[in-house]
């Protein structure tokens, strides 16, 4: 089946930093990608809709200039969440469509971001 | 009506016993539905596409209502195994999420 990869697994920063998410897909190209953020013992909450060269479709209450979104290939969706604070603390996933159709979707194995 | 709305759980159930999701959406323009299941801090995996004939995969079988706007996932013969969250997903204009329901198998 189609694999997304998504990287790093966990990440612990210091308030400030700025960090960078990937998300690729193995072996299919991805038109769309989604990021999501779940907090703990709640649903996924869709952050933004990304379309391989265009800019990406953020949801209402999503900073677009703090949760920045790249998607420059077919199979590589970057998601950058910058001057990272405490209560970005989250779990970050992503997922990819393969072809025109919503069939299925396919995700990442998420990210797991503490801000210290 | 919420977009996506299920049983708000958690469901602790006995191994062996039956157990019943349901979930209901607003959008009566929806195309797709599916049932995911997603373990603790892991990523949401599918765990069947929902159709409106019914369907059925081993111990899992999930049935479609257009009329009432609701899905729903059985699962027979319950082992320790099935202890997850279970997230309805529906796909309209967009792909929507309910906020899961947990499930506790008691051994």
């Amino acid at each position: 089946g189609a694999v997304v990869s998504q990287h790093p697994s966990w990440v612990i920063c210091k308030s400030g930093t700025s960090v960078k998410i990937e998300c690729r897909s193995l072996d299919f190209q991805a038109t769309t990608m989604f990021w999501y953020r779940q907090f703990p013992k709640q649903s996924l909450m869709l952050m933004a809709t990304s379309n391989e060269g265009s800019k990406a479709t953020y949801e209402q209450g999503v900073e677009k200039d703090k949760f920045l979104i790249n998607h420059a290939s077919l199979t590589l969706s970057t998601l950058t969440v910058t001057s990272a604070h405490p209560e970005d603390s989250s779990f970050y996933i992503c997922s990819a469509t393969q072809g025109g159709g919503f069939e299925k979707l396919f995700f990442g194995s998420g990210t797991q971001l503490s801000v210290l | 009506r919420k977009e996506v709305e299920q049983d708000p759980g958690p469901f602790n159930v006995p191994e062996g016993a039956t157990v019943a999701f349901n979930c209901t959406y607003s959008n009566s323009a929806s195309q797709s539905f599916f049932w995911y299941r997603q373990d603790c801090r892991k990523e949401p995996k599918l765990l069947m596409s929902v159709y409106s004939s019914g369907n059925e995969d081993g111990r899992f079988t999930a049935q479609l209502n257009r009329a009432s706007q609701y899905i729903s996932l059985l699962i027979r013969d319950s082992k320790l195994s099935d202890s997850a969250t279970y997230l309805c997903v529906v796909n309209g204009d967009k792909i929507i999420f309910g906020k899961g329901t947990r499930l506790h198998i008691l051994p």
